[in-house]
């Protein structure tokens, strides 16, 4: 079975930093994008970074470009944001999630999510 | 970037029909076959319905299909069963290498 385990939430104030990872099973990594979407408390969902099978592109949403920075590890299997500079507005359930084909075409399946929540 | 525009909630009786839309631009919806829709019950991740406007992954009910016009893509939900009472979000890949959620539809089955 394909599946996907994030980690690395929790409670953190304003301005502060935090590294969430994806640990991905099942299926060959090293082939896949794979992306982050979060969604706040309540609210939809917002697509929030992607990177290339290689590790050699990445792209970002606006409202996280210059502070969170997409990674990968092929050789463990593991995705990571790195979140700097965070906001009240980043507070979000963060799931990763493997891309089906190229880069941001779809998104199948999920992981279970992680709460971040920013606040002092 | 705006989210593309669903409406805010549906409903149907169990056995009916109802149709869910997302509409967007042509520099996303409208200009690529890169419209997906996923299902969340609450509390649980999104799950994936249809992929590239209308094609469904394996295990997902016929009942479920995909349809674009323009720059608005449809949801159909046929047969409806108590099981399909969730969000249901439309997702487009768009012109700036970005990719954009609709707001989400919460489905009703009374």
């Amino acid at each position: 079975d394909v599946q996907l385990l994030e980690s690395g939430g929790g409670l953190v104030q304003p301005g502060g930093s935090l590294r969430l990872s994806c640990a991905a099973s099942g299926f060959t990594f090293s082939k896949y994008a794979i992306s982050w979407v979060r969604q706040a408390p309540g609210m939809g969902l917002e697509w929030v970074s992607v990177i290339t099978a290689d590790g050699g592109s990445a792209y970002y949403a606006d409202s996280v470009k210059g502070r969170f920075t997409i990674s990968r590890d092929n050789s463990q299997n593991t995705l990571y944001l790195q979140m700097n500079s965070l906001r009240a507005e980043d507070t979000a359930v963060y799931y990763c999630a493997k891309v089906g084909r190229l880069v941001l075409t779809w998104f199948d399946p999920w992981g279970q999510g992680t709460l971040v929540t920013v606040s002092s | 970037q705006s989210a593309l525009t669903q409406p805010a909630s549906v409903s149907g009786s169990p056995g009916q029909s109802i149709t869910i839309s997302c509409t967007g631009t042509s520099s996303d919806v409208g200009g690529y076959n890169y419209v997906s829709w996923y299902q969340q019950h609450p509390g649980k991740a999104p799950k994936l319905m249809i992929y590239e406007v209308s094609n469904r992954p394996s295990g997902v009910p016929d009942r479920f299909s995909g349809s674009i016009s323009d720059n608005t893509a449809s949801l159909t939900i046929s047969g409806l069963q108590p099981a399909d009472e969730a969000d249901y979000y439309c997702s487009s890949y768009t012109s700036r290498d970005t990719l954009l959620f609709g707001g989400g539809t919460k489905l009703t089955v009374l």
